[in-house]
């Protein structure tokens, strides 16, 4: 079954560029839209943003001049890129699925999240 | 602040039912699906309901789920010792044109 992982720095200073990767094993990028979606420690759940298979993306409102998601279809994998990190960044971010026949909105399967710290 | 509100705590004795309820707005559960999470301690969420009150393989019919107007429940029936974890609902919001969560819910089994 398709399962997803993520990968990156968990550790980025302040200022600088949080990337990470996530990639899809089992099944490939088409025909669904691949989530950014993080947790502040102790704390609720926040959509970054989303991209389709074709490349179109969404980005959060409150977010959107920092961040930058792609997708690689020929390397089953997408990123997320978060520019000028501050402390408030620091979440456990997790990448996940929707549009599948469980309906558009619903995120089916998730990565089991990797921990990013903004720290000097 | 989350834009979905949910209580933060609930909690209830093994058998007992538990609704865990989430407010909104006219656009986001007003207008939209609402959908479920679980998240188990040290683990990624988890899609429980679907699609209003639907749920995937795996999930035990003691959940439901239900929505009228701009409101949205979740209902444990038959409380277990395993189903101690956080309740997320989640929905898509037209005004922000992103997705909104609610805070989650921390359930308790006594």
């Amino acid at each position: 079954q398709v399962q997803l992982q993520e990968s990156g720095p968990g550790l980025v200073k302040p200022s600088e560029t949080l990337s990470l990767a996530c990639t899809v094993s089992g099944g490939s990028t088409s025909g669904y839209y691949w989530n950014w979606i993080r947790q502040s420690p102790g704390k609720g759940l926040e959509s970054i943003g989303f991209i389709y298979y074709t490349g179109s993306v969404n980005y959060n409102p409150s977010l959107r001049s920092r961040v930058t998601i792609s997708v690689d279809t020929s390397k089953t994998q997408f990123s997320l890129r978060l520019s000028s990190v501050t402390a408030a960044d620091t979440a456990v971010y997790y990448c996940a699925r929707s549009g599948s026949r469980y309906g558009s909105d619903a995120f089916d399967i998730w990565g089991q999240g990797t921990m990013v710290t903004v720290s000097s | 602040q989350s834009v979905l509100t949910q209580p933060p705590s609930a909690s209830g004795t093994p058998g007992q039912r538990v609704t865990i309820s989430c407010s909104g707005s006219s656009s986001n559960i007003g207008s939209n699906v609402v959908n479920w999470y679980q998240q188990l301690p040290g683990t990624a969420p988890k899609l429980l309901i679907y699609s209003r009150n639907q749920r995937p393989s795996g999930v035990p019919d003691r959940f439901s789920g239900s929505k009228s107007g701009t409101s949205a429940s979740l209902v444990i029936s038959g409380l277990q010792s395993e189903d101690e974890a956080g309740y997320y609902c989640s929905a898509w919001d037209d005004s922000l044109n992103d997705y909104v969560f609610g805070g989650g819910t921390k359930v308790t089994v006594l």
